[in-house]
C-alpha cells in the first residue's frame, strides 16, 4: 500500500539551530508533495508545495524543501529555527498511486527551546 | 472571507449515539475531504468527494458516513458502529481539476469526545 513516512516523531532544537525533517513516500508515479504546519491551537496551514519544475521549493517563513525523485524524498529544511517554529509538521502526497487522495505522514512535533 | 467552517468546535456524545459534524466551504471548491487526527498517527483519510453526489471511502471509513448533496457542504456522521470515535476531525477542500496540481485548505477542526 502507498504510504508516507516521516522519520522523527519528536525533534527538540535550540534557537538558531538548523532543521531538517525527513519525508519519504512509497509510490514512484508522478506525485504532488506538500508540507503542512499546525501551530498550537491553530488550523493546518500550507508551508510549501511541489508540483513540477525546480525540485528545490521555497515556502513561507524561511522554509524550503527538496524533492529527490530517485530517493522518493521531500525533506523540509530551515537554516535557523526560531522559538515561533514550535509546531507539528506534516508531509503529504497526492497523485500517482494515491490518486486524488491527499495522504499524510504521521507528523513531526518540533519544539524549539529559547 | 472565503474559507472552510467546521461546527461545532467541541462535541460530546454518549456511547451508542450517532453524531453529525458540519463542514461548509465558500471557496467554490469541487473536492472535499474528512480526516481524523490522532496523536502520533497524523491525518488519516475517512472519506473524500470530488463532485456533488459522489464520494469515496478513504483508509478508515468504517463507522462513518457522509453525503454531498451540495457543492459547499460535506457533513460527516460518526455512527455508533465506530469503535473509537474520540478524536479531532478535520475537513478540507481543494479545487478539483483534471490534473492534480491543487492544494487543500483546512477548517479549524471539531474535537469529538465520547462520554
Amino acid at each position: 500500500a502507498q504510504s508516507v513516512s516521516q522519520h522523527n516523531h519528536h525533534v527538540i532544537l535550540s534557537e538558531a539551530a538548523s532543521l531538517e525533517l525527513g519525508c519519504n513516500y512509497s509510490y514512484g508515479g508522478t506525485v504532488n508533495l506538500f508540507w503542512y504546519v499546525q501551530y498550537p491551537g491553530q488550523h493546518l496551514q500550507l508551508l510549501l508545495k511541489y508540483f513540477s519544475g525546480d525540485p528545490l521549493v521555497k515556502g513561507i517563513k524561511g522554509f524550503e524543501a527538496e524533492f529527490i525523485k530517485s530517493k522518493f524524498s521531500f525533506n523540509l529544511r530551515k537554516p535557523s529555527v526560531q522559538w515561533s517554529d514550535t509546531a507539528e509538521y506534516f508531509c503529504a502526497v497526492n497523485g500517482g498511486g494515491y490518486g486524488n487522495k491527499l495522504v499524510f505522514g504521521a507528523g513531526t512535533i518540533l519544539r524549539v527551546k529559547s | 472571507d472565503g474559507g472552510i467552517t467546521q461546527s461545532p468546535k467541541y462535541l460530546f456524545r454518549k456511547e451508542g449515539q450517532n453524531v453529525t459534524l458540519s463542514c461548509e466551504q465558500n471557496l467554490n471548491h469541487d473536492a472535499m475531504y474528512w480526516y481524523r487526527q490522532d496523536p502520533g498517527q497524523g491525518l488519516r483519510l475517512i472519506y473524500y468527494s470530488q463532485i456533488v453526489n459522489d464520494f469515496q471511502k478513504g483508509d478508515i471509513a468504517e463507522g462513518y458516513s457522509v453525503s454531498r448533496e451540495k457543492k459547499e457542504s460535506f457533513p460527516l456522521t460518526v455512527t455508533s458502529a465506530q469503535k473509537n470515535p474520540t478524536a479531532f476531525y478535520l475537513c478540507a477542500s481543494s479545487t478539483y481539476l483534471t490534473g492534480r496540481n491543487t492544494e487543500a485548505f483546512f477548517g479549524q477542526g471539531t474535537r469529538l469526545t465520547v462520554v
